[in-house]
């Protein structure tokens, strides 16, 4: 089956890094997104890696290893309004969007 | 101003009662999504149309039916088959092609009385 593991919650603390990752198994690949979700509202788009290794953009990187069904979502300099849940989604050989549960990350002062 | 509308934002339905969300895109992408999302799961994919005229069955369609009759509509009937309706619905659209990103609608929330 397919599945997607990331943490449910991680809290950190304002100013600095925090690394979420996620595991996934599909059936096929195709790439993997990174979004973002504020509470009550729609996920927005942070990044695409369909190749291994770090893609940079900002305050946030993104990194895969597909050998290893892994990545990750990196955010330095966090602020207030990184508070936010961060969902991982790997594109199946359908082409369809494998949605993890998403992890809630707590930023404080 | 191009993006993707959803409306209403909060939709209340009565037992046995067939409710309509409204969802609009002006960013002339030709693929849109419908998707369900409940407390401490991921997203579920309900229906999804990657040309007009045309839409197909996610992992949970039972209980809900779309029209593709314009490239910039994709309206979702929450019909009174599906049991357990209150959730929290998006709709996304998507360049044609299967890599492209899903930028989505503000989200309908949906309640049952």
């Amino acid at each position: 089956g397919q599945n997607i593991d990331q943490p449910t919650e991680m809290t950190a603390t304002e100013g600095a890094i925090v690394q979420i990752n996620c595991t996934y198994q599909t059936s096929g690949f195709n790439g993997l997104f990174w979004y973002q979700q504020h509470a009550g509202e729609a996920p927005t788009f942070l990044s695409y890696n369909v190749l291994d290794g770090l893609e940079e953009k900002g305050r946030f990187s993104s990194f895969l290893s597909r050998s290893k069904g892994y990545s990750y979502l990196l955010l330095k300099e966090l602020q207030m309004k990184d508070s936010a849940s961060y969902l991982c989604a790997p594109l199946d050989s359908n082409y369809q969007l494998i949605w993890g549960a998403g992890t809630k990350l707590i930023i404080k002062p | 101003d191009g993006g993707i509308t959803q409306s209403p934002k909060y939709l209340f339905r009565k037992e046995g009662q067939n409710v309509t969300l409204s969802c609009e895109q002006n960013l002339n992408h030709d693929a849109m999504y419908w998707y369900r999302q409940d407390p401490g799961q991921g997203l579920r994919l309900i229906y999804y149309s990657q040309i007009v005229n045309d839409f197909q069955k996610g992992d949970i369609a039972e209980g809900y039916s779309v029209s593709r009759e314009k490239k910039e509509s994709f309206p979702l009937t929450v019909t009174s088959a599906q049991k357990n309706p209150t959730a929290f619905y998006l709709c996304a659209s998507a360049l044609a092609g299967d890599k492209e990103t899903q930028y989505f609608g503000p989200g309908t929330r949906l309640l049952v009385l």
